[in-house]
């Protein structure tokens, strides 16, 4: 019973493949999001639909595009991967703008 | 431009004592403060929130205070326990601005038996 579940825990890829992660959530919320942890620990938003709607975009680059299938789904694709791009993933959810609810994150390592 | 910040890195604390974690924040317009607790490879786990109507909120060992007029707030453990041993991380949103969660650096607690 899971609240915020995301696959996979662990990716290690070279640079310049194309990977995504997925993100579910069974907690009826309507807004999704995605954080970044960088090797400072920072915990940074990227990304949050609500009812399938981009509604937080924040300074990302486009090699990073959300999809959202549903209210309960938000994947995180990511193009041509760069070294920059080794960090922890985390989706999160929440109803209201408030209280937001952390999946277990995506260690993400690139070669 | 840092608008939530967590100055001390680390706090050591004896078991059973009180272990208290101070947050400050720049943008006079958060009204909505959360506290998450962090394990290692983990997530973040949602520990207590304060909204900026309240300057107090309490839950069980856990209590959040809320100044704000020197744009500032704690985090109070009493007692404190070795299971509290975490990354403490002190958030901050503005409600109408979609839920934007803007997150301090984090402190580890180390609580000692």
């Amino acid at each position: 019973d899971t609240a915020v579940s995301q696959t996979p825990k662990y990716l290690v890829t070279q640079m310049g493949n194309d990977k995504s992660i997925k993100c579910e959530q069974n907690l009826g919320h309507d807004t999704m999001y995605w954080y970044k942890q960088d090797s400072k620990k920072f915990l940074k938003i990227m990304f949050s639909y609500n009812n399938k709607e981009l509604i937080i975009n924040e300074t990302v680059p486009n090699r990073f595009s959300p999809k959202s299938p549903d209210k309960a789904h938000l994947n995180l694709h990511i193009n041509s991967l760069e070294l920059g791009d080794s960090a922890v993933y985390f989706c999160a959810s929440g109803r209201g703008g408030l209280t937001q609810y952390f999946g277990p994150g995506t260690r993400l390592l690139v070669l | 431009d840092q608008q939530v910040k967590q100055n001390s890195p680390s706090l050591s604390v004896q078991e059973g004592r009180i272990s208290i974690l101070n947050c400050d924040y720049t943008n006079s317009m958060f009204d909505y403060f959360l506290w998450y607790k962090k394990y290692p490879a983990e997530g973040p786990t949602f520990l207590i929130s304060i909204s900026s109507i309240k300057d107090k909120n309490e839950d069980g060992r856990f209590t959040v205070f809320l100044n704000k007029s020197a744009k500032h707030l704690s985090l109070h453990i009493v007692p404190s326990q070795p299971g509290d041993s975490a990354v403490y991380f002190c958030a901050a949103i503005v409600t109408s601005n979609t839920g934007k969660l803007i997150f301090g650096q984090g402190t580890t607690l180390q609580v000692k038996p």
